[in-house]
């Protein structure tokens, strides 16, 4: 069965650079969720999007912004990376209630 | 606001042996419990859920749940553990916007 697609997996950033992160859920899940998991913690919500709207909003600096596209893939931007922002993201989809999760990326900022 | 407690960082225990792993919960309403594993640096595989219905619900891998709402309590267990168990199992609240909220996990390691 498919499942969700992260990419890159692992991606190495300096402090005050940029990235991009991409999603691409389960076909048919018409919601996505992204989430954050520091070291030895667990996942935080960041935010959520549901047919293409935003939906939730969680703990989510004001440096990161989120959309999801019209094919639902979802990309998360995050600006003038800091230390404090290496961490695995994860992104999940879900059609209900249920969240399936992607491999994650392991943004690294150096 | 909901929270969701996991009061074991780390449990061992020995192949073969039975495993409990406690998930406490706070929460106004009924919820969505899940309970979710995930092996080093990889991601976050769903084990079971618990949405109504039957208080014991069973997963993959041989493992089940049983929600018991006296005691806000969604246990995990498996009664004989594979040292390919070991992982780090999260235990997962949804809440009406459907964000998941997780316990801190607790750390299973396998004795041979």
């Amino acid at each position: 069965a498919a499942g969700v697609i992260q990419s890159p997996r692992h991606l190495i950033k300096e402090k005050r650079e940029t990235a991009t992160l991409k999603c691409y859920p389960i076909p048919r899940h018409d919601t996505v969720y992204w989430y954050q998991q520091g070291p030895g913690q667990d996942p935080q919500f960041l935010i959520s999007f549901y047919e293409k709207m935003q939906s939730d909003k969680g703990s989510i600096p004001d440096r990161f912004s989120a959309q999801q596209f019209s094919d639902y893939h979802s990309e998360l931007n995050m600006s003038s990376l800091e230390l404090g922002d290496s961490a695995l993201y994860f992104c999940a989809s879900s059609r209900g209630d249920t969240q399936y999760f992607g491999p994650g990326t392991r943004l690294t900022v150096l | 606001a909901q929270s969701v407690t996991q009061p074991d960082i780390h449990i061992t225990v020995s192949e073969g042996a039975s495993l409990e792993l406690r998930c406490n919960y706070s929460y106004g309403a009924t919820p969505y419990l899940f309970w979710y594993v995930q092996s080093p640096g990889q991601g976050l595989q769903l084990l079971l859920k618990y949405f109504s219905g039957d208080t014991l619900v069973q997963g993959i891998k041989g493992f089940e749940a049983e929600f018991k709402r006296s005691q806000s309590s969604f246990n995990l267990r498996k009664p004989s553990v594979h040292w390919s168990d070991a992982a780090e199992y999260f235990c997962a609240l949804n809440n009406a916007g459907n964000m998941l909220t997780f316990g801190g996990g607790t750390r299973l390691m396998v004795k041979p």
